[in-house]
């Protein structure tokens, strides 16, 4: 059963623009991950971020995360071409050995 | 350094066949995982290893089996290949559980006719 749930599902918008995407899960996690698909590729991982962790940076890549509210979003800003993918959200829970991977975002950047 | 490996890439089957699809990797990690992605569904775990030997059962292993016989290798097996089998299958492995990021390979597009 998918744990965490992206939204939107799809998202298109010109190059240059900012793109935030939204993550909701349903029980207590211990960390809460990100990762890119690219068309006919496997996922890579983009940032990691722990339940006692707010928010988190990597080059272009924001991600925040509010236990309270149960949610992550990723924000890429000053988004690229070469952006366009599906991202997906994956929740890890203490003393499992496994991540849940929701639906995923579909996001395609207009020239 | 290749990472995760898996093959074949590609594969069309009859209804009733079998076969294994295999993963390698070279990053010496312990945790190893595979899954399957449907349009619409994202990707749901079939089996996963927590280390050489050890296999367990994943969110859909139905009409799956797997294998850990060595460190880097995690075989997974269709003994008689269902249409319901047709997907995309990736192979994944980890450093330490859910602690750490997945590495993926390419995955492998399989159909069942």
């Amino acid at each position: 059963s998918q744990q965490g749930e992206e939204d939107p599902q799809a998202l298109s918008i010109q190059e240059g623009e900012n793109a935030t995407m939204n993550c909701s899960y349903k029980t207590s996690i211990n960390n809460l991950q990100w990762y890119r698909q690219n068309s006919g590729r496997g996922l890579v991982h983009l940032i990691l971020i722990r339940s006692n962790e707010r928010e988190k940076h990597s080059g272009r890549l924001r991600v925040t995360l509010d236990t309270s509210k149960k949610s992550s979003s990723l924000l890429i800003t000053a988004s690229r071409a070469a952006d366009t993918a599906s991202y997906f959200c994956a929740t890890g829970s203490g003393g499992d050995d496994k991540i849940i991977f929701g639906k995923g975002t579909r996001l395609h950047i207009l020239p | 350094n290749a990472g995760v490996t898996q093959t074949p890439k590609f594969r069309v089957l009859k209804t009733g066949q079998s076969m294994t699809l295999l993963c390698a990797q070279d990053m010496n990690h312990e945790y190893m995982y595979w899954y399957r992605q449907d349009p619409g569904m994202g990707l749901r775990l079939i089996h996963y290893s927590v280390g050489e030997g050890t296999t367990a059962k994943g969110e859909v292993p139905d009409g799956y089996n797997v294998s850990r016989l060595k460190k880097q290798n995690f075989l997974l097996g269709l003994e008689s290949a269902a249409p319901s089998q047709t997907s995309v299958y990736f192979c994944a492995s980890s450093y330490d559980s859910n602690r750490q990021p997945q590495h993926f390979g390419d995955g492998t597009r399989l159909s069942i006719l």
